[in-house]
């Protein structure tokens, strides 16, 4: 069984400040992970995702995650965020059992404050 | 090019009626996927279809809800009969492939209320 927790469902931070939103899985297989975010009235859309390779993984819009196996999390950071990064962001868990899961986040709302 | 394409955009209706979403996945994309998304639950993948089949439907909520793919660009979600705690924003994802190493690609939701 897989799973994902995204531990804070609210960061409130200053513009140009630097934020990390916070992601743990649980898998008893490999994985593939996934950070998408969602503004207002819109459906996901994908930031960044970690396949294999390098464990730090860059995205859209400046953000980028690390992949760190040992703590079973895939933290995204951003080292100075605008306005226009409030939004939704979920992190996201696939692996393979019989069939693909696919796991979302509850998601962290971003408040990028001016 | 266009993205996934749902249809309503919004719907209200009452208890009791039959309601049916609709999704146009990406022309080329062979995996669908349909969530629902609440305030409670977040975000939960109901089904998808891989090449049109039915891959994994373990989070359709009950019998009240169903879905069909006919063919690659268009599948359906049906609630017969719609209840208020259905009342969610629905949403469509397609892919390349059935890979989980995939990126879904969403519409935009359809948004249900059901008095």
């Amino acid at each position: 069984a897989q799973s994902v927790t995204q531990l804070d469902s609210q960061v409130p931070v200053f513009e140009e400040a630097p934020v990390e939103l916070r992601c743990n899985y649980s898998s008893s297989v490999s994985v593939y992970l996934f950070w998408y975010v969602q503004y207002p009235n819109q459906g996901l859309q994908l930031l960044l995702k970690y396949l294999s390779g390098s464990t730090l993984v860059k995205g859209i819009n400046g953000f980028e995650a690390e992949f760190n196996k040992s703590q079973t999390s895939f933290h995204l950071r951003k080292p100075s965020v605008h306005i226009s990064d409030t939004a939704e962001y979920f992190c996201a868990v696939s692996g393979y059992s019989g069939t693909y899961k696919y796991i979302f986040g509850t998601g962290t709302r971003l408040k990028v404050l001016a | 090019d266009a993205g996934v394409i749902q249809s309503p955009r919004h719907e209200v209706t009452e208890m009791g009626q039959e309601v049916t979403l609709r999704c146009k996945p990406i022309s080329g994309h062979n995996s669908l996927f349909w969530y629902r998304q609440t305030m409670m639950r977040g975000l939960e993948l109901l089904i998808y279809f891989n090449n049109n089949v039915p891959i994994d439907d373990s989070g359709m909520p009950e019998d009240r809800f169903s879905a069909k793919m006919p063919n690659a660009s268009f599948s359906t979600l049906k609630i017969q009969p719609s209840e208020p705690r259905d009342s969610a924003v629905y949403f469509c994802a397609s892919s390349l492939a059935q890979a989980g190493g995939e990126t879904q690609y969403f519409g935009p939701g359809t948004r249900l209320l059901v008095l």
